[in-house]
């Protein structure tokens, strides 16, 4: 089983439309999660963090579920610009190191 | 947000040459920095953790005799891939972790781009 799995899609939605991901982590020992984006060709880019009480920015919430270990993303009010491969990142820190896995990523399309 | 530079930003060599990639962090400093390798259509695989002073802490399956890794300050890493081979063509991204308010956060260099001939 892999340490992040995400479901590697594509999604492929019409603007304006709601979307969701989900992502689940193995090691319950996890400390924190983000959300990355990433482009065609270009780096990760961090979208947001995922805190436990569950955060939004704009058009984005993030939600962190312990107890069944997922993380999920809601994004609303699609653009085109949305479109790329968003990226659950799991760091299993402990007191010594860092260790950030990502997961394979879940391709986005938005279509006009 | 903080910086983190990388350079080359790609690179074409021949088979059998040695390839160096650095990773700076511009505007912090790292103690920790990271090496990714990303192949066409899959998602980051960390290869190696590199912390400033100390030997690198490689990942199951990477070769650290292949992969040299050089952590010499506070701000560089350096990731040299030896006698490169076609199938070492990918996508090689560092990153630095650095704190962001009360969190450690990634701060990823843009990347370099590596095709062997």
């Amino acid at each position: 089983r892999k340490e992040v799995e995400q479901d590697p899609g594509p999604f492929n939605v019409p603007e304006g439309a709601t979307v969701a991901f989900n992502c689940t982590y193995s090691n319950s020992a996890s400390q924190s999660f983000f959300w990355y984006r990433q482009d065609c060709r270009k780096e990760p880019k961090l979208l947001m963090s995922v805190y436990s009480s569950g955060n939004e920015d704009g058009r984005f919430t993030a939600q962190l579920n312990r107890a069944s270990q997922y993380i999920s993303l809601l994004i609303r009010d699609s653009k085109l610009s949305d479109s790329a491969t968003y990226l659950c990142v799991v760091n299993a820190e402990d007191s010594s190191a860092s260790k950030i896995i990502f997961g394979s990523g879940t391709r986005l399309s938005i279509r006009p | 947000g903080a910086v983190v530079s990388q350079h080359p930003s790609w690179v074409i060599c021949k088979s059998g040459t040695s390839v160096k990639i650095e990773c700076r962090s511009l505007d912090f400093q790292a103690t920790t920095m990271f090496w990714y390798r990303q192949f066409p259509k899959q998602s980051l695989m960390l290869m190696a953790t590199s912390n400033e002073g100390s030997k690198a802490t490689y990942e199951q399956g990477v070769e650290k005799d292949k992969f040299l890794i050089n952590h010499a300050s506070l701000t560089l890493s350096t990731l040299t891939v030896t006698s490169a081979h076609p199938e070492d063509s990918s996508f090689y991204i560092c990153s630095a972790e650095g704190l962001a308010g009360s969190y450690n956060e990634q701060f990823f260099g843009p990347g370099t781009r590596l095709t062997v001939l």
